[in-house]
């Protein structure tokens, strides 16, 4: 089993959509949690980090389930530039060491 | 955000020759560094973890002899492929973490990547 898993997708919707993802992590010690953006042939970014009791920031949502080892991202009103690979990470320590998902791929169309 | 950089951005080499690539903290001390490598359609791979000061730690099927790293100082780390190969072909990122406080404990700078190519 990975140690991060996420559906691989692509995810095609349309502009103004909401579209959710998710992502399992199988080392129920990890200690922090991050969704980070990735474009066609470039660095991840991170796009926020995900806390226990939820986060919002603007159109992005995340949620953390520690019982269910399960992480959320959720994208309200879709936007062209929201396409892109969006990587689950896992830190399983407090070494640094983070563990990327396979990332899940959203195109969003006009 | 701090910024890190990656030098070069794009390598193509012929088989055997062996390829040096930096990675440099811009505007902060990176305590630690690590090197990741991606290949088409997958995600990052961590293959080791950079101490300044101190030997790399390798993770499990990374060859050390092969990806030489080096932490010379707190602002730049670099990694050589040595008798680089095609499979060796692909995406190379490095990170980059500050000193808690600075940067937060968890957070990572991420370089812009090297690609290289290996004929």
């Amino acid at each position: 089993r990975k140690e991060v898993e996420q559906d691989p997708g692509p995810f095609n919707v349309p502009e103004g959509a909401t579209v959710a993802f998710n992502c399992t992590y199988s080392n129920s010690a990890s200690q922090s949690f991050f969704w980070y953006r990735q474009d066609c042939r470039k660095e991840p970014k991170l796009l926020m980090s995900v806390y226990s009791s939820g986060n919002e920031d603007g159109r992005f949502t995340a949620q953390l389930n520690r019982a269910s080892q399960y992480i959320s991202l959720l994208i309200r009103d879709s936007k062209l530039s929201d396409s892109a690979t969006y990587l689950c990470v896992v830190n399983p320590s407090n070494t640094g060491k983070l563990i990327f998902g396979q990332g899940t791929t959203l195109q969003v169309k006009p | 955000g701090a910024v890190v950089s990656q030098h070069p951005s794009r390598v193509i080499c012929k088989s055997g020759t062996s390829v040096k690539i930096e990675c440099r903290s811009l505007d902060f001390q990176a305590t630690t560094m690590f090197w990741y490598r991606q290949f088409p359609k997958q995600s990052l791979m961590l293959m080791a973890t950079s101490n300044e000061g101190s030997k790399a730690t390798y993770e499990q099927g990374v060859e050390k002899d092969k990806f030489l790293i080096n932490h010379a100082s707190l602002t730049l780390s670099t990694l050589t492929v040595t008798s680089a190969h095609p499979e060796d072909s692909s995406f190379y990122i490095c990170s980059a973490r500050g000193a808690p406080g600075l940067a937060g404990i968890d957070e990572q700078f991420f370089g812009p990547g090297t690609r290289l190519t290996v004929l």
